[in-house]
């Protein structure tokens, strides 16, 4: 079956530090690879997605780089503000049979500090 | 934004008691979810629905039925709640099977005592 593992929490940052949140996967085929940010007391919210290996997905300042080799989809951030303090999920989903159902990790909670 | 509202958005109830959560939507998504949050598992599928009248199990189905007459509404019901079922309660929708991304509600917490 699918799976997603992401490095486990809480991740504590002081502002303008590098971000890097650990995402790996289990699935057949080729699935599309998704990071959904939830900010305090929020739904989740798509924050960037690839489709295909090597693809790069992008925005706010995120990067994430589809790795079919290592079955990774890590994402990062060069320089993280108080304002990105939320909890970050990783996800997979595979567009076989019928229907799309998306597989989530555990979520990783990041603070950013002033 | 698919206009997703979901309503309560919180809810405390006795063991034993019917609920149930409604999921609305102003987009005209075909596919709509239901998810559950709880500390260390991330977003679990409860169950979700490909259209009108069309409505298949996730992973945490048991305990859980669901309900779509209208494509704009979802609902859920615990059709007796138990304190296991406390947790955060998202809808998601998502317009078509190729569309991909899916857009969340604000969540329904609920508290079984």
């Amino acid at each position: 079956g699918n799976s997603v593992t992401q490095m486990e929490g809480p991740v504590t940052l002081s502002e303008e530090a590098f971000l890097t949140i650990n995402c790996t996967y289990t699935a057949t085929g080729y699935p599309s690879l998704f990071w959904y940010v939830q900010y305090p007391g929020e739904g989740l919210q798509l924050l960037l997605k690839a489709t295909k290996a090597d693809d790069k997905g992008s925005n706010k300042g995120f990067e994430a780089t589809y790795r079919k080799e290592t079955t990774s989809f890590h994402l990062e951030k060069g320089s993280v503000q108080v304002s990105d303090s939320a909890v970050y999920f990783c996800a997979l989903l595979n567009s076989g049979g019928s229907n799309y159902k998306l597989t989530f990790g555990k979520g990783t909670l990041l603070t950013v500090n002033p | 934004d698919a206009g997703i509202t979901q309503s309560p958005r919180h809810k405390v109830t006795e063991t034993g008691t019917p609920v149930t959560l409604r999921c609305h939507q102003t987009e005209n998504h075909r596919y709509m979810y239901w998810y559950r949050q709880d500390p260390g598992h991330g977003l679990r599928l409860i169950h979700y629905s490909y259209g009108v009248k069309d409505t298949d199990k996730g992973e945490v189905s048991d305990g859980y039925s669901v309900s779509r007459s209208k494509t704009e509404d979802f609902l859920l019901t615990l059709e007796s709640a138990t304190s296991s079922q406390t947790s955060v309660y998202f809808c998601a929708t998502q317009l078509f099977k190729d569309a991909d991304t899916q857009y969340f509600g604000p969540g329904t917490r609920l508290t079984v005592l």
